[in-house]
């Protein structure tokens, strides 16, 4: 099946600090990539639609200038985290589009202090 | 406005038996559904899914029901298995939205020797 990576799987920053979340289609091409995140106990909510070579689609109330995304390969988005704050403290889960399914990676836990 | 709610957050079954895990929608855009197994730290694993033009769709030991005019699905698990234990999402996207998933909020499930 097609597998999905994240790097870093989780990663702790200082607040105010940005930080880079990668995410490859490690045997296909997505043209689409999709950004989550998981806060505990709680449902996955869409923050974003990475489309390669374009602008990415932001869900409503997300702000596009704090979580910059970045789609410059058919196989690697990127989203980064920018003057990270304790509340965006989270687990980021990324999925890439593949003909009819989404695969999703293994998901990077963030822990801003 | 959660469109999607699984309204059980926990479920206990003893192995070999049915385990039946329940989700509702409210938006009638909605046509595909899905459902997820997730691991804590881990990204979500698809499981199975239906299309609104059915009612039911088998793989091995999983079964979606889906009830449009009552907007329900459930998943149902049979012989439930330790391995199974884990928390279950459902997923709903809309036509419009190809692939744009909405997630109901988990049900843990547990299945017990």
């Amino acid at each position: 099946g097609a597998v999905v990576s994240q790097h870093p799987s989780w990663v702790i920053c200082k607040s105010g600090t940005s930080v880079k979340i990668e995410c490859r289609s490690l045997d296909f091409q997505a043209t689409t990539m999709f950004w989550y995140r998981q806060f505990p106990k709680q449902s996955l909510m869409l923050m974003a639609t990475s489309n390669e070579g374009s602008k990415a689609t932001y869900e409503q109330g997300v702000e596009k200038d704090k979580f910059l995304i970045n789609h410059a390969s058919l196989t690697l988005s990127t989203l980064t985290v920018t003057s990270a704050h304790p509340e965006d403290s989270s687990f980021y889960i990324c999925s890439a589009r593949a003909v009819n399914e989404q695969y999703f990676g293994p998901g990077t836990r963030l822990t801003v202090t | 406005d959660q469109q999607v709610k699984q309204n059980s957050p926990s479920l206990s079954v003893q192995e070999g038996r049915i385990s039946i895990l329940n989700c509702d929608y409210t938006n009638s855009m909605f046509d595909y559904f899905l459902w997820y197994k997730k691991y804590p730290a881990e990204g979500p694993t698809f499981l199975i899914s239906i299309s609104s033009i059915k009612d039911k769709n088998e793989d091995g030991r999983f079964t979606v029901f889906l009830n449009k005019s009552a907007k329900h699905l459930s998943l149902h698990i049979v012989p439930s298995q330790p391995g199974d234990s884990a928390v279950y999402f459902c997923a709903a996207s809309a036509r419009t939205g190809f692939q744009k998933l909405v997630f109901g909020t988990g049900t843990r499930l547990l299945v017990s020797p």
